[in-house]
């Protein structure tokens, strides 16, 4: 079955403890995205790949680090985590189609993050 | 990027056709419009996406108008299970970034 998987789902931590988020697809795509989501704020991007070794800034990319050496993961990794990165996070990934233009994300179940 | 305008929310009867709006009045000609929809705080699903013409496939239609400054999204026969934030987004070039804004909240009910 296609799909995004991020592990873990639930995550409660502590503050100043690091720790990665997971991201995984099987679909062979380019692109992938990190996403936050919080109560009246809506969807933010994190950090986006547009392939293998290539990563940029998203809009709220401040506190997190990203990696892309392999094409089937992404995962985001909170080095020092602090209250205000506790939100809902996904990972997204999707083809890039002719000259740039992307067909549709998928998206990840979610993983929400507490931090204490 | 274009911003797009959507009502908060919306109800739909099960059953009848949800007809979604949105404004996207500074849309370029290189953008394309993309509707997705979450369920509760699942991870967002793609619905459909256009550039100029109508599309349609096996979970919705899109209407797009000729001037492209807005777009409908329709929901032929509305179920319970389509009670979701519906989020119409507009897509840069290069597809770099994507911005969910607030979406609609569509209610169907029984």
């Amino acid at each position: 079955e296609a799909q995004v998987t991020q592990n873990p789902r639930y995550l409660i931590t502590v503050t100043g403890k690091k720790l990665t988020v997971t991201c995984s697809q099987n679909m062979n795509h380019e692109y992938m995205s990190w996403y936050r989501q919080d109560p009246g704020l809506g969807l933010r991007q994190i950090y986006y790949s547009m392939n293998v070794e290539v990563t940029d800034k998203g809009d709220v990319p401040e506190g997190y680090k990203v990696s892309r050496k392999e094409k089937r993961n992404f995962p985001l990794i909170l080095e020092s985590p602090s209250p205000n990165q506790t939100s809902l996070y996904f990972c997204a990934s999707s083809l890039l189609g002719d000259r740039g233009r992307g067909y549709g994300y998928t998206f990840g179940s979610g993983t929400r993050l507490t931090v204490v | 990027d274009a911003k797009t305008t959507q009502p908060t929310s919306m109800d739909c009867a099960e059953g009848r056709a949800a007809n979604l709006p949105c404004n996207h009045s500074t849309i370029s000609g290189n953008e394309y419009v993309y509707w997705y929809r979450q369920i509760h705080s699942q991870g967002p699903q793609y619905i459909i996406h256009g550039l100029k013409n109508n599309e349609t496939n096996e979970m919705a239609s899109l209407i797009i108008t000729e001037d492209r400054k807005s777009s409908t999204l329709i929901l032929p026969h509305a179920t319970l299970r389509d009670t979701a934030v519906y989020y119409c987004i507009v897509g840069l070039y290069n597809f770099n970034k994507f911005y969910f804004g607030s979406g609609t909240k569509l209610n169907v009910k029984p």
